[in-house]
């Protein structure tokens, strides 16, 4: 199994600009999750789906965040205009069933500087 | 509000001893603590877990502690590997809910 498969790894962007990541979960997961990491606040849920559905997205910080689930293979996270404060590391997760209790399974990352 | 915390950001031991790491919550219907591993560069990776109704899990060189009374919990790993070097995040379920809300971590270093 590949695991979660995030891309690209590194995004390095200017003000302003429209940033997408991309997150393919382990296949037969129906959990898709979206974390941000910084120094300042750790951890933090954004967005989470079941069966492509968005469930919560009480954590995604203002409207220029913006996530979409297609299909149970494929999700984006979008910013849309970028600002400096973005910058952190994005973490997709996929979970079966849900990640109350059950293992996340985290995808390496996506290292976002906007400059 | 960080309903996770855990105070200390680093902590280096040597080889073979043991590493003790710490986890205070302040909700109290949490039923179920998580610990994870992170690599540089590498996504967190599930450790142990353990049920709310236990005192105590064990896996192998790592075993967790629950004081409900003191809404704290603690990783033991013992002895202490250098590829144990890595930063720990202790996770908890919000009830009814399907997500985990993490500590901000404890990076820890093991020197030989």
């Amino acid at each position: 199994d590949a695991g979660v498969i995030q891309s690209p790894r590194h995004e390095v962007t200017e003000m302003g600009q429209e940033v997408t990541l991309r997150c393919k979960p382990i296949s037969g997961h129906n959990s898709l999750f979206w974390y941000r990491q910084t120094m300042m606040r750790g951890l933090e849920l954004l967005i989470y789906f079941n069966n492509n559905v968005p469930i919560d997205d009480s954590g995604m910080p203002e409207d220029r965040f913006s996530a979409k689930m297609p299909n149970a293979s494929f999700s984006t996270l979008k910013i849309q205009p970028s600002e400096p404060r973005d910058s952190a590391v994005y973490f997709c997760a996929s979970s079966l069933r849900g990640g109350g209790g059950e293992k996340l399974f985290f995808g390496s990352g996506t290292q976002l500087s906007v400059l | 509000d960080q309903q996770v915390k855990q105070n200390s950001p680093s902590l280096s031991v040597q080889e073979g001893r043991i590493s003790i790491l710490n986890c205070d919550y302040t909700n109290s219907m949490f039923d179920y603590f998580l610990w994870y591993k992170k690599y540089p560069a590498e996504g967190p990776t599930f450790l142990i877990s353990i049920s709310s109704i236990k005192d105590k899990n064990e896996d192998g060189r790592f075993t967790v502690f629950l004081n409900k009374s003191a809404k704290h919990l603690s990783l033991h790993i013992v002895p202490s590997q250098p590829g144990d070097s890595a930063v720990y995040f202790c996770a908890a379920p919000i009830q009814g809910a399907q997500k985990l809300v993490f500590g901000q971590g404890t990076r820890l270093t093991i020197n030989p």
